[in-house]
C-alpha cells in the first residue's frame, strides 16, 4: 500500500491479556517509530527503529512493553499482562532516513477492560 | 520532561478568520514540526522549520519560530470548516527522528 498501516485497528482485551499490534511502513523507509495517546493527549514516544542500530527503547513505560521489527519492514508491537492504563490508541510511524517528517499510521485503539 | 506546551488547547472561531496555535518548548532543537490529526487517529506532517530559520509558508500555513524564546506559532489564515481538527507541534532534538510532541491545540472552525 502507499501508506502506513497498522492492524488491528481495534482491540479489546482483558485486563492480563498479552496483546500484539502490528504496523508496516512505508517501503523502502528505514525509521520506524512507536507512540501512545492517550485520550485527549499529546503523543508519547514509546521506541524507535532505525536501519540495523539498535532501537531507542527509552520511551517504553516498562518492561510489560517490547517492541520487534523485521528488517526495515514490519513491526510489532507488544504488550504483555495488560493494564487498564495501557488503554490508549497506538501510532506507529515510518519516514526516510534523509527526510525528517513522519508519515503515521491510522492508529490501533487498544481498550482494556 | 521535554514536552512541548501548547496554547490554546481549544480555539473556536468562525470560517474565514485566521487561527493562531503557539508551541513552546524547553531545550535546543534541530527542527519543529506542525502536524494534524483528526477524529484521534493518524497525524499528517504539515510543516517542518529549521531551528536556523524564522518564518516559513505553505500555502495557507505560516509557521514562525524564535529560538531566543523557545518557540514557536502556526497561523492558518482564512480557515474552513475543514481545517477543524487538533494541531500538534514536535520538536526534534537530536538528528534521531525521535520527536517530542506537544499536548496539542484543538481547532473549531464553524461555517
Amino acid at each position: 500500500g502507499a501508506g502506513v498501516s497498522q492492524s488491528p485497528s481495534n482491540k479489546v482485551t482483558e485486563k492480563g491479556k498479552d496483546v500484539e499490534l502490528r504496523c508496516d511502513p512505508i517501503s523502502g523507509h528505514t525509521a520506524l517509530y512507536w507512540y501512545r495517546q492517550r485520550l485527549g493527549q499529546g503523543l508519547e514516544f514509546l521506541i524507535y527503529f532505525q536501519g540495523n542500530s539498535a532501537p531507542d527503547k527509552s520511551g517504553l513505560p516498562s518492561d510489560r512493553f517490547s517492541a520487534e521489527r523485521t528488517g526495515e519492514s514490519v513491526s510489532t508491537l507488544t504488550i504483555q499482562r495488560t493494564q487498564q492504563e495501557d488503554s490508549a490508541v497506538y501510532l506507529c510511524a515510518s519516514s526516510p532516513w534523509v527526510a525528517p517528517g513522519q508519515f503515521f499510521g491510522p492508529g490501533t485503539r487498544l481498550t482494556v477492560l | 520532561s521535554q514536552q512541548g506546551e501548547e496554547d490554546p488547547q481549544a480555539l473556536s472561531i468562525q470560517e474565514g478568520e485566521n487561527a493562531t496555535m503557539n508551541c513552546s518548548y524547553k531545550t535546543s532543537i534541530n527542527n519543529l514540526q506542525w502536524y494534524r490529526q483528526n477524529s484521534g487517529r493518524g497525524l499528517v506532517h504539515l510543516i517542518l522549520i529549521r531551528s536556523n530559520e524564522r518564518e516559513k509558508h505553505s500555502g495557507r500555513l505560516r509557521v514562525t519560530l524564535d529560538t531566543s524564546k523557545k518557540s514557536s506559532s502556526l497561523l492558518i489564515t482564512a480557515s474552513r470548516a475543514a481545517d477543524t481538527a487538533s494541531y500538534f507541534c514536535a520538536t526534534d532534538y537530536n538528528q534521531g527522528g525521535k520527536l517530542i510532541f506537544g499536548q496539542g491545540t484543538e481547532l473549531s472552525v464553524k461555517p
